[in-house]
């Protein structure tokens, strides 16, 4: 099983370049989340998916736009890339309801000049 | 919204020393969960714990969920090389609207040969 799978894992943009960050899970999980690390901020999430056909704003989703194409796929999107976007994403998945937490990706390095 | 603090932010401790940290919320969680995260990768869980006073064990890892369900530790024991990561802790309370995982800032773990 490969389980949550991110495309890229690296990549340098300019600001103001769009981008879309792809995910993708193997596991038939219904919920799908992206979150951002930053150094001493922990993960925070940007956007989910609690089930295919609904997403939701998270904590920090301003700048991003996400969509959940099908139960497996989960994008989020830059539009017009800042500097302030320079981060590590993460996307994760589980079992709607599911008391056993999430299962991560290895993430994205984004780098935004 | 609920928040959790982590303690201590970072640890440089010496091979086959103890390792304790905690994390500390305002609200109350029916699940307590520890994850580890390995440099360039995302967060794997390590330990859940679903009752208030329970304490489970993992090879060297020992968790506890706090009595008042507002608090929870991480002890490990012997530590060696591989120890090395942040770990995170992450209060979940399952049903209602969202349904999220909230995490702790982590704790930064540097073991010295």
């Amino acid at each position: 099983n490969a389980g949550v799978t991110q495309t890229p894992k690296f990549q340098v943009l300019k600001t103001g370049q769009s981008m879309t960050l792809q995910c993708a899970q193997d596991m038939n999980h219904n919920s799908m989340y992206w979150y951002r690390q930053d150094p001493g901020m922990g993960l925070r999430l940007i956007y989910y998916s609690a089930s295919e056909g609904t997403t939701d704003k998270g904590e920090v989703p301003n700048g991003y736009n996400v969509s959940r194409l099908n139960k497996r796929e989960f994008s989020l999107r830059l539009e017009s890339a800042a500097p302030s976007q320079t981060s590590v994403y993460f996307c994760a998945s589980t079992v709607k309801g599911s008391v056993y937490g999430y299962t991560f990706g290895s993430g994205t390095r984004l780098t935004v000049v | 919204g609920q928040q959790l603090n982590q303690s201590p932010q970072s640890m440089f401790i010496q091979e086959g020393e103890d390792v304790s940290m905690n994390c500390t919320s305002s609200s109350i969680f029916n699940t307590w969960l520890w994850y580890k995260q390995d440099p360039g990768e995302g967060p794997v869980l390590l330990i859940a714990l679903y009752k208030a006073g329970e304490l489970t064990s993992n090879g060297r890892l020992t968790a506890q969920f706090g009595i008042t369900r507002k608090d929870s530790f991480l002890n490990i024991s012997a530590s060696i090389p591989s120890d090395v990561g942040i770990y995170f802790c992450a209060g979940l309370n399952y049903g209602g609207s969202q349904g999220n995982l909230i995490f702790g800032k982590g704790t930064k773990l540097s073991v010295k040969p």
